[in-house]
Order: C-alpha cells, then structure tokens, then sequence
C-alpha cells in the first residue's frame, strides 16, 4: 500500500506566473484536501475534494483552484501568483466520514520570487 | 467559529523528562481532537485523535491526550522524552461535520535536551 505522494517536491516560480501541484492518495481513499503552510504557521485548509467535486473551501481567493481525478488523485492549480503564496502546500487524503483520519504527503515547496 | 490554542510556541525538556504540549479548543459542539507531529521538511504524521470515545487517547511513539470538556483541553503527553520526539507538533480540531476541516493551531516546536 503506497502513502500519498507529492509533486514536484520544490518549486521556484516568479510572481504572475501559474503553478500546478499534483497530488496522489493513498490506495482505498475518496477524499483529498489541501492545505497551506505558510513559513512558522500551522496548515490552512485551501479546499476539500470527495469523489471530483468539490466538498469545502476554505477562506483562500479563486485564483486557486482544485481538481479531482476518477482515480481520486487531485491538482491544486495558482494563478497569478503572488509572494505571499510562497509555502509548503500539503495535499491529505481519507476515506469519506469524519472520523477518518487524514494522511499527508510530503508536501510541495513552493518559492515565488 | 471553531478553533485551538497552542499555549508555548517553543518547549524545551531535557530528554528522560516529561513532556506536555498545551492545547485549548473553542467548539460549540463535542469536536473531534487531533494531534500531528511534523519533522523537518517532512509533511504531517498522525500522533493519536479523540472522536467522542474514551477521553485518554493513546498514540504512537509513547505520546497520549487526555480529553478535559470541563476545561476546554486536549494536552499531548509523555512520560520520557527521547531525542527523537523533537519535531513541530499540531493541534487541530473538526467541527463541521460532512466536510473534514481541519483547523490547526499555530504549533509547538519541541526540543529535546540532552
């Protein structure tokens, strides 16, 4: 059984350009969320995603954006960036329910200068 | 709105001593409790979570909560710290049920003496 898995693992962009960060779930999992990790601060949660449609957002503007495949693997898509979008971007993935615990990737390390 | 409070950004203990990472909820309804550690440039690992069973939740690595209503807390413990328990550790908390929202607090970033 594979984890969830992240790429690429880094990113270097400039600002106004646009970014896609993809994201793979664990095997048997239906639900994908992503968070933002700005330097020092705890995960903010960007949007949910539970079988390709999407299921939550959090306080982030449409310039981002989320999709999800039938193999319930999932994009996060930036666009014109902005520096303050320089972070970890975390993707979890879970079966459907409240109770299930989310599990996260590695996380895709994105540097807008 | 929902939401913890890490007391104590940064934690020092010298290894073999207690450790005890403060956390406080605000949640107009029962929450589900959870903590995560996080290691240097790694993503999240689930340490233990609370969802409404026993209140003393028992976790990976030796670390265990225990689920206080009266006072709003859900503190990670353990016993004897080990060099390897230094790392950045999370509270968070779901409260809207049918979208699994985790709301996390700001971090404690736990360093082990020695």
């Amino acid at each position: 059984e594979t984890g969830v898995t992240q790429s690429p693992t880094h990113l270097i962009k400039t600002r106004g350009q646009q970014v896609t960060l993809r994201c793979s779930s664990q095997s048997g999992h239906n639900t994908v969320s992503w968070y933002q990790q700005a330097l020092g601060q705890g995960p903010q949660f960007i949007f949910q995603y539970y079988r390709e449609e999407e299921n939550g957002r959090g306080n982030f503007p449409p310039r981002f954006s989320g999709l999800q495949f039938p193999n319930y693997s999932s994009e996060l898509n930036v666009n014109a960036l902005e520096l303050d979008d320089s972070a970890l971007y975390l993707c979890a993935s879970s079966s459907s329910g409240t109770q299930e615990t989310q599990y996260f990737g590695p996380g895709t390390r994105l540097l807008v200068l | 709105a929902q939401s913890v409070t890490q007391l104590g950004s940064h934690v020092s203990v010298s290894e073999g001593a207690l450790v005890l990472l403060r956390c406080n909820y605000s949640s107009s309804v029962p929450p589900y409790l959870f903590w995560y550690v996080q290691y240097p440039n790694q993503g999240l690992q689930l340490l233990l979570k609370y969802t409404s069973a026993a209140t003393l939740v028992k976790g990976i690595n030796g670390f265990e909560a225990e689920f206080k209503k009266s006072e709003t807390s859900f503190h990670l413990t353990k016993p004897s710290a080990h060099m390897s328990d230094a790392a950045e550790y999370f509270c968070a908390v779901i409260t809207n049920f049918g979208n699994e929202k985790l709301t996390f607090g700001t971090g404690t970033r736990l360093t082990i003496i020695p």
